[in-house]
């Protein structure tokens, strides 16, 4: 078993573009949460999809979206990125009610 | 509004002793505890968890307290090993919900040999 998976591992942008991340989750696990974590903070909660459906939000603008497909696997999406937006993603797949495991992450650079 | 505190963001242990991890929270409807370990380069790796309805729960070298009353959980490592050497984040959720999970700073710890 794999496990979480994440591509890329890293991944340097400017400001103004747009990047796309990709998971795909432990087997038979449903649902997919995005998290960011910046530099020396804890992973923040960005959203959650579950049957293809965004099914829960954090604190994060529109420029922050995602999907989930058919298989489960998921992308997320950050348009007009910011100086800010460098951090470290990080994806989590779980059962619903069960612990999430976590992916290695990708490490974005915004320049 | 940190939800989740860790103060200590450091910890230095000596082999053989005991590491003892702390974390605070604010929100009284949080209801289920985790505590994940991250190695550099390594997305976290759950450790061990805890419900509202007990005060302990134990996995080996591992135990996490809750004390409700004081809105206050640690992690208990005995004996530490080097190999424990890691940055610890504390996590609650609401389980009722949708299980976000609201994270702590972490707390990078030291075993030294």
């Amino acid at each position: 078993d794999a496990g979480v998976t994440q591509s890329p591992t890293h991944l340097i942008k400017t400001r103004g573009q747009q990047v796309t991340l990709r998971c795909s989750p432990k087997s038979g696990h449903d649902t997919v949460s995005w998290y960011q974590q910046a530099l020396g903070q804890g992973p923040q909660f960005i959203f959650q999809y579950y049957e293809e459906e965004e099914r829960q939000r954090g604190n994060f603008p529109d420029r922050f979206s995602g999907h989930q497909f058919p298989n489960y696997s998921s992308e997320l999406n950050v348009n007009a990125l910011l100086l800010g937006d460098s951090a470290l993603y990080l994806c989590a797949s779980s059962l619903i009610g069960l612990y999430k495991y976590f992916g290695p992450g990708t490490r974005l650079t915004v320049l | 509004d940190q939800q989740v505190k860790q103060n200590s963001p450091s910890l230095s242990v000596q082999e053989g002793r005991i590491s003892i991890l702390n974390c605070d929270y604010t929100n009284s409807m949080f209801d289920y505890f985790l505590w994940y370990k991250k190695y550099p380069a390594e997305g976290p790796t759950f450790l061990i968890s805890i419900s509202s309805i007990k005060d302990k729960n134990e996995d080996g070298r591992f135990t996490v307290f809750l004390n409700k009353s004081a809105k206050h959980l640690s992690l208990h490592i005995v004996p530490s090993q080097p190999g424990d050497s890691a940055v610890y984040f504390c996590a609650a959720s609401v389980v009722a919900g949708t299980y976000k999970y609201i994270f702590g700073t972490g707390t990078r710890l030291k075993v030294l040999a």
